[in-house]
């Protein structure tokens, strides 16, 4: 897994509440990335970070607000989640393979928002 | 809006066939090229990536890209079932945003016993 955890790996919540994912990672990347999966969609950028306190949005980022404080954790927070948020949630870091920057992935949180 | 296109599937082969995954993608200025495979209920985890035009070989797989046509493909000689799997094909736009990917929506491959 690249060295990268997310908390939970589940969560059941209910509409209105706020709720945040965590990722870590300890190969001290510098690109972090928070993705979600739905069936018809695949996967879909929300945010991304490029270092300690510097994120910007991707294509899916309303509803959502990141913060990165130290270079290992970066985390996803749903202000008032919504039905509409219910989707596997997936980080991801970029690293060097050989001469190639890609991106690994996390294990993933299923999040149903009732 | 950048767009990666892939067959949804499924795509069924039997077991020692060759599987041919297609991808296109609009941006022409993109510059590398990758393959992940997710089995169901896990995470993707990268295959193969590609930035030059031709093929690139590892094991039984073989990338394919074709930069004039915008086109990228994954081969698997000696399909398993155990290469049954949902596989995405995304795309680094390249320029100021090298470390982003798209993804297209991926192709679910079925390796029949």
């Amino acid at each position: 897994d690249a060295g990268i955890t997310q908390s939970p790996r589940h969560k059941v919540t209910e509409t209105g509440t706020p709720v945040t994912l965590r990722c870590h990672q300890t190969e001290n990347h510098r690109y972090m990335y928070w993705y979600r999966q739905d069936p018809g969609h695949g996967l879909r950028l929300i945010h991304y970070s490029y270092g300690v306190k510097d994120t910007d949005k991707g294509e899916v980022s309303d509803g959502y607000s990141v913060s990165r404080s130290k270079t290992e954790d970066f985390l996803l927070t749903l202000e008032s989640a919504t039905s509409s948020q219910t989707s596997v949630y997936f980080c991801a870091i970029s690293g060097r393979q050989g001469a190639q920057e890609t991106q690994y992935f996390g294990p993933g949180t299923r999040l149903l928002v009732l | 809006q950048k767009e990666v296109e892939q067959n949804s599937g499924p795509l069924s082969v039997p077991e020692g066939a060759i599987a041919s995954l297609n991808c296109t993608y609009s941006d022409r200025g993109s510059q590398s090229f990758f393959w992940y495979r997710q089995y169901s209920g896990k995470s993707p985890e990268l295959i193969m990536f590609i930035y030059s035009n031709g093929d690139k070989e590892d094991g039984r797989f073989t990338a394919q890209l074709n930069k004039a046509s915008q086109y990228v493909s994954l081969l698997i000689r000696d399909s398993q079932p155990s290469d049954s799997a949902t596989y995405l094909c995304a795309v680094n736009p390249g320029g100021g945003s090298n470390y982003k990917l798209t993804f297209g929506k991926g192709t679910l491959l079925t390796v029949n016993p």
